[in-house]
């Protein structure tokens, strides 16, 4: 059973970079089983995904957002992360980070989420 | 991209059979999932390839998907089935999984 707990700063100042991680436990974040994934949750809204990584670290970006996005893959610290450039009030969500077995098309596993706030 | 539409609200009543779609164009030839999110929570996936239930889903829930609207349905809804719904398809073009917009379903 793979879990997935992310962590990041919870308060981030306008225009400032924001980092989160996803420690992955239960499963190799190397393995090729899986594809690793960001979605996000603005308040009240409803879920957009974000970014993703394969095991073979091929990258994919929401569109909307590319250009902002870097996703990497720590396999020595069995995490990956997720970095959000230039961030403004709109970036202010709940952060989730989710596993794809690798193949598939739905999301097996879930991160409790990370709320973050983008102050002005 | 691939748009998917779904009802905002959904109301009904506590051991009646509440049914939320999810349009999109020819959605009948994709893959639909479906996430149950309560307040503070993470989703959770409640119905998978159209209408296969993960294990510890109760068999009350079901879906269907054919032509342009896959539907949800939640037979004898129970309070602890008040919670936001969310489907979800995978667009093979972008390689990108697709949300709907959500539908908040109230027990009466």
């Amino acid at each position: 059973q793979v879990q997935l707990q992310e962590s990041g700063p919870g308060l981030v100042k306008a225009s400032e970079t924001l980092s989160l991680t996803c420690h992955v436990s239960g499963g190799s974040v190397s393995s090729g089983i899986y594809s690793w994934h960001w979605i996000r949750q603005s308040p009240g809204k409803g879920l957009e995904w974000i970014a993703s990584v394969s095991h073979s670290r091929k990258t994919n970006y929401n569109p909307s957002l590319k250009g902002r996005l870097t996703i990497r893959v720590d396999t020595s610290r069995s995490q990956f992360s997720l970095e959000i450039l230039s961030v403004t009030t709109a970036d202010t969500a709940v952060y989730y980070c989710a596993a794809v077995l690798t193949g598939g098309d739905y999301f097996h596993y879930w991160g409790q989420g990370s709320p973050v706030t983008v102050a002005s | 991209s691939y748009v998917l539409t779904q009802p905002p609200a959904v109301s009904v009543a506590p051991e009646k059979t509440a049914r939320i779609t999810c349009g999109g164009k020819n959605i009948g030839s994709r893959a639909v999932h479906w996430y149950q999110q309560k307040p503070g929570q993470a989703p959770l996936l409640v119905i998978s390839y159209d209408g296969g239930r993960p294990s510890g889903i109760p068999d009350r829930f079901s879906g269907s998907n054919s032509g342009d609207t896959a539907t949800l349905s939640i037979s004898r809804v129970e309070g602890g089935d008040e919670a936001d719904y969310y489907c979800q398809v995978w667009d093979a073009s972008g390689d990108h999984p697709v949300f709907g917009g959500g539908t908040k379903l109230s027990v009466l």
